[in-house]
């Protein structure tokens, strides 16, 4: 119940395209979804994060998309440029600043030129 | 704003000895602290949450008496690796997050290798 899965585990897309990563959760409890980015050998860096009462957030070339009836997230980024090229982790945890994050497994996306 | 830093942010240590890492809310004020480790290619992995002022709390698995994990000040946290062996040599990795806020912010990191 406190897993958060995350697809897919890498990703190839070409400079200029869309870039969607997906995620799932069971725990209903949840009310807190950020996404993080992580480059080689750094802390992972808070992207974009959205709560239940929204369905989309968008911040940029960054949006997110919420499902709550599916317990379903994503992730797009449009217009992917090679700086984009790192890890990103999926989370979910309780709207409080005292609850611990649970994290998806991590997606590798590497962007073509 | 919302900067954390990690010093060290890499250190090598021989087997046996004992390392300490901060963790330092540098523009705001961290009611709470969580220690990750990270290994190579995977995703980050709790190993405790402390409150400023009161004992960490750990999670199933993570022995507490070899990761002492101490929260003494709102801007500061440690995390000491006692008696490291070379299964203990990881990428550990601090967050912070403020009174009222569901956001952390995670520190660079800390490379420790154990020879």
């Amino acid at each position: 119940q406190q897993q958060v899965k995350q697809s897919p585990q890498s990703l190839i897309v070409q400079k200029g395209g869309i870039s969607i990563i997906n995620c799932a959760y069971e725990n209903t409890a949840f009310d807190y979804f950020p996404w993080y980015q992580q480059f080689p050998g750094k802390g992972p860096a808070l992207l974009i994060a959205i709560r239940p009462d929204v369905s989309e957030k968008k911040e940029g070339r960054f949006t997110i998309s919420f499902n709550k009836s599916a317990k379903q997230f994503s992730l797009h980024i449009m217009d992917s440029q090679p700086g984009d090229s790192a890890t990103y982790f999926c989370a979910a945890s309780r709207d409080s600043s005292a609850s611990k994050i649970i994290f998806g497994s991590g997606t590798r996306l590497s962007i073509r030129p | 704003g919302a900067v954390v830093s990690q010093h060290p942010s890499w250190v090598i240590c021989k087997s046996g000895t004992s390392v300490k890492i901060e963790c330092r809310s540098l523009d705001f004020q961290a009611t709470t602290m969580f220690w990750y480790r990270q290994f190579p290619k995977q995703s980050l992995m709790l190993m405790a949450t402390s409150n400023e002022g009161s004992k960490a709390t750990y999670e199933q698995g993570v022995e507490k008496d070899k990761f002492l994990i101490n929260h003494a000040s709102l801007t500061l946290s440690t995390l000491t690796v006692t008696s490291a062996h070379p299964e203990d040599s990881s990428f550990y990795i601090c967050s912070a997050s403020d009174r009222g806020r569901s956001e952390q912010y995670f520190g660079p990191g800390t490379r420790l290798t154990v020879t």
